[in-house]
């Protein structure tokens, strides 16, 4: 029972390079997130998407660029990293059904440092 | 705008001791509340969902509570453990007709447990 995998767990960049974050996840839920939490600032959501095919901006959207390449797959890419994107990324997923949100589940987090 | 505010910020207690952590949150118009705990560097894992047709979930030595008229969650933790300590977040789920695709945290509460 894996759940949400996230990879890498740990990543160090340059600033002006970059990445992307990949998230899975096998319970067949139809919603995908992706968070940012910071120390102070609790976690910010960057976007998601309610279902497959589908993407939204949330709080924090500025910089990053996202994928929802299948309903298990969801991934999050930086195209220029800079300092103020150095954080702990969470992808989550949950089941969306009439209108109601059951159960979200997180992966163990990426931690990102652009130096 | 639903806001979820968590009290008390951080607590501290004996072994034993049985303890009740506060979620408040601005909007009644809550389908389902979810408690998580966070380990320090680490992700979240769910704990309790309290769906919109329940007023309580248990789970061990874990009892959540939902009282949507006085828009309060409580999260009672009986003979708490050192491996209790952890930080402890509520969280608004989102459905249609509110922050749709955002799960609305609090700050979380930081329990420590001593031996």
């Amino acid at each position: 029972n894996a759940g949400v995998t996230q990879t890498p767990k740990f990543q160090v960049l340059k600033t002006g390079q970059s990445m992307t974050l990949q998230c899975a996840q096998d319970m067949n839920h139809n919603s995908m997130y992706w968070y940012r939490q910071d120390p102070g600032m609790g976690l910010r959501l960057i976007y998601y998407s309610a279902s497959e095919g589908t993407t939204d901006k949330g709080e924090v959207p500025n910089g990053y660029n996202v994928s929802r390449l299948n309903k298990r797959e969801f991934s999050l890419r930086l195209e220029s990293a800079a300092p103020s994107q150095t954080s702990v990324y969470f992808c989550a997923s949950s089941e969306l059904f009439l209108g109601q949100s059951y159960g979200y589940t997180f992966g163990s987090g990426t931690r990102l440092t652009v130096v | 705008k639903q806001e979820v505010t968590q009290i008390p910020a951080a607590l501290s207690v004996p072994e034993g001791e049985n303890l009740v952590l506060n979620c408040s949150f601005t909007d009644s118009a809550i389908y389902n509340l979810q408690w998580f705990r966070q380990d320090p560097g680490k992700g979240l894992t769910s704990l309790l969902l309290i769906q919109s047709s329940q007023r309580e979930q248990t789970s061990g030595r874990l009892n959540a509570s939902l009282d949507k008229s006085s828009g309060r969650s409580t999260l009672y933790i009986a003979a708490s453990q050192p491996g209790d300590s952890a930080t402890y977040l509520c969280a608004d789920p989102p459905h249609y007709g509110g922050s749709q695709g955002n799960l609305i945290f609090g700050k979380g509460t930081k329990l420590s447990v001593k031996p």
